[in-house]
């Protein structure tokens, strides 16, 4: 059964800091999707990583995948307040049609 | 719009009772899927569709759920005799596959928030 990791659970910088969000996957993985819900709203997709070594930038998100390693980070670069939300990350279990399984969650708070 | 709606957006029930939660996938969408979300938590899958067909469930799914997409279009949740511990967000999301190039990324919902009494 696939488990996965997100570290931290929470996050709390200030605006114009950069830091990186852990996701870690205990078997293997074909494709690794990440989505943002803001509090009492859905999910909404921010990227899907296809192959080791993709990596996808928007604006100040970038995301990356090794799935050798069978980890992806999420990079905030100059965080800003808009950022603030809960960050998921969601691979996907090689041989599996569609499901996808969450992690925990990273929550991510940014200060002025 | 054109993505997925959910309806109702909330539902209080008292236990015992029985629910029925309607999805309206993105149009075209061949797959669809049900989440549940606690508070705190990731989306946990329960099952999901290809076209008409229930492919897989969760063994989260107890006796006393059942889904259906009867069309290949809407789907229906349902959840007989609820209990305190069916109180959660129910999540649907829709995809589109078309090969093996396929993202088949997944498009969510605003989801409906049960609570029982």
């Amino acid at each position: 059964e696939l488990k996965v990791e997100q570290n931290p659970l929470f996050l709390s910088m200030q605006e114009g800091k950069n830091y990186t969000i852990y996701c870690n996957y205990s078997t293997t993985s074909d494709r690794l999707y990440w989505y943002r819900q803001d509090p009492g709203k859905s999910l909404e997709s921010l990227f899907v990583l296809l192959s080791n070594g993709a990596v996808k930038q928007e604006g100040r998100l970038m995301a990356s995948l090794d799935t050798k390693a069978r980890l992806s980070t999420l990079h905030i670069t100059a965080a800003v307040h808009d950022l603030s939300a809960t960050y998921f990350c969601a691979p996907r279990q090689t041989g599996t049609a569609s499901k996808l399984t969450f992690g925990t969650g990273t929550r991510l708070q940014v200060t002025l | 719009d054109t993505g997925v709606s959910q309806n109702p957006r909330h539902k209080i029930t008292k236990r015992g009772q029985n629910v029925t939660f309607r999805c309206d996938p993105i149009s075209e969408h061949n797959r669809l899927y049900w989440y549940r979300q606690t508070l705190g938590q990731g989306p946990e899958f329960l099952t999901y569709f290809q076209n008409e067909a229930q492919l897989e469930k969760s063994r989260l799914l107890s006796d006393r759920f059942s889904a259906e997409r009867p069309k290949g279009s809407f789907s229906t949740l349902e959840i007989q005799r609820t209990e305190q511990g069916d109180s959660a967000m129910y999540l649907c999301a829709s995809s589109l596959t078309s090969g093996l190039l396929s993202y088949n990324e997944q498009f969510f919902g605003p989801g409906t928030r049960l609570t029982v009494l």
